[in-house]
């Protein structure tokens, strides 16, 4: 069965860099079925795509965050990771990892989500 | 970006009701739309890919419609298991976008 678990500080200061990883089991990310993606919720909203990776390394990223993300692999250790620079208050959300397809790129499988708070 | 608008932003119905969830593209999407389930505290659930295509494992009483702009889903005889937000994603292009839910309430 596959199984995304995100880990990561819950607490990040403004104009730091909020940094996740997304541990997988059941599937391999270097299979190439797959991308790995990243899911924000900001508190009572919406849902926002971050961005997905493939496992050539090839990551894709909204515009609007762009120029403050990053998405990698650790296949040795089949994770992938989010890093997020200079972060504000309007970056506290609970950040998703999921899985998704290459036809569709609908996410099947998604952790659990974790909350990270931007606070002084 | 393609802007997704789904209504109602809230219902309420009672149990064995039939729901109806619309949701609009601001242009053509074909059929990468997809539909989640989320309930409080919990991860979003795939349960409609492709406008129409079940998720294994997803009870025969949800349904999903539609191409091009116009979408729904439905839900043939409501549940107590599915009082939940409902979501609509388009992945048409990028960056996907999703709706702002619809939340489903007990009446």
């Amino acid at each position: 069965q596959v199984q995304l678990q995100e880990s990561g500080p819950g607490l990040v200061k403004p104009s730091q860099t909020l940094s996740l990883t997304c541990t997988v089991s059941g599937d391999s990310i270097s299979s190439g079925a797959y991308y790995w993606s990243w899911i924000r919720q900001h508190p009572g909203r919406g849902l926002e795509w971050i961005g997905y990776i493939y496992y050539s390394g090839t990551a894709y990223y909204d515009p609007s965050l762009e120029s403050r993300v990053a998405i990698s692999l650790d296949t040795s250790k089949n994770q992938f990771s989010l890093k997020l620079t200079s972060v504000t208050a309007a970056d506290t959300a609970v950040y998703y990892c999921a899985r998704s397809g290459t036809r569709g790129y609908y996410n099947d499988y998604w952790g659990q989500g974790t909350l990270v708070t931007v606070s002084s | 970006d393609i802007q997704m608008t789904q209504s109602p932003s809230s219902l309420s119905a009672s149990v064995g009701d039939r729901v109806t969830i619309t949701c609009r593209a601001s242009q053509s999407i074909s059929t990468y739309l997809n539909w989640y389930q989320q309930k409080p505290g919990k991860a979003p659930k795939l349960l409609i890919y492709a406008a129409s295509s079940l998720q294994s494992g997803v009870p025969s009483r949800f349904s999903g419609s539609g191409s091009g702009t116009d979408f729904t889903l439905t839900i043939s005889s409501l549940q107590p298991e599915d009082f939940a937000t409902y979501h609509c994603q388009q992945t048409y292009s990028s960056p996907q976008t999703f709706g702002r839910g619809t939340k489903v309430e007990i009446k």
